[in-house]
């Protein structure tokens, strides 16, 4: 069964950071783009961030671009997103999620996500 | 960028009917759409990619077609289980989102 688990949310003051993490299993990680979704309260969702199989290719919306990281952690099955220089419109539900095999960014699968909260 | 735009915002049907939503691109994305079933408090799901492709398990009552840049959700008949949010979102270039859809009980 594939599972997709998010940690590390939390409640954190205006610039201040924040580090998730996403335990995967039940796939072979090492085949799949990973991909962090969030969705802001009463608000839709938005793609963050993702990170090729290897590593070697990340993006990143522009809102986020240079304040937030992803990274991978191949031989624990882990996926991570690093939230630095946070801001009141970064509050959200993240969501961890996997890209399908080839797929250019088809999301086929979910993790229920974290809640990030940014106030003081 | 690549913009998304879904309508209607919100939709009101009963169970039983035949519900449609539209999706537009800014601009073509040939047939790289996706679509999202998410309800409150559990990851979303995906239910059609490239437009028109079922994925594994979804119900036949849901459909997809359109490519360039507008683009349909159908339910051929509206089930209890179906009352949820529907997101398109393109897989062309950078995946962005529609604002979504609201299928509420009429």
């Amino acid at each position: 069964e594939v599972q997709l688990v998010e940690s590390g949310g939390g409640l954190v003051q205006p610039g201040g950071s924040l580090r998730l993490s996403c335990a995967a299993s039940g796939f072979t990680f090492t085949s799949h783009w990973m991909s962090w979704v969030r969705q802001a309260p009463g608000k839709g969702l938005e793609w963050v961030a993702n990170i090729k199989q290897d590593g070697s290719v990340k993006g990143y919306v522009d809102s986020v671009r240079g304040r937030f990281t992803i990274s991978r952690d191949n031989a624990k099955k882990s996926l991570s997103l690093q939230m630095n220089s946070l801001r009141a419109e970064d509050a959200a539900v993240y969501h961890c999620v996997r890209e399908g095999l080839g797929s250019g960014r088809i999301l086929d699968f979910w993790g229920q996500g974290t809640l990030v909260t940014v106030s003081s | 960028d690549i913009q998304m735009t879904q309508s209607p915002s919100t939709l009101s049907a009963s169970v039983g009917d035949r519900v449609s939503i539209t999706c537009r691109a800014s601009q073509s994305i040939s047939r790289s759409l996706a679509w999202y079933q998410h309800k409150p408090g559990k990851a979303p799901q995906l239910l059609i990619s490239e437009a028109t492709s079922l994925e594994s398990g979804v119900p036949s009552r849901f459909s997809g077609s359109g490519s360039g840049t507008e683009f349909t959700l159908t339910i051929s008949s509206l089930q209890p289980d179906d009352f949820a949010t529907y997101y398109c979102q393109q897989h062309y270039s950078g995946g962005s989102f529609g604002g979504g859809t609201k299928v509420e009980i009429k």
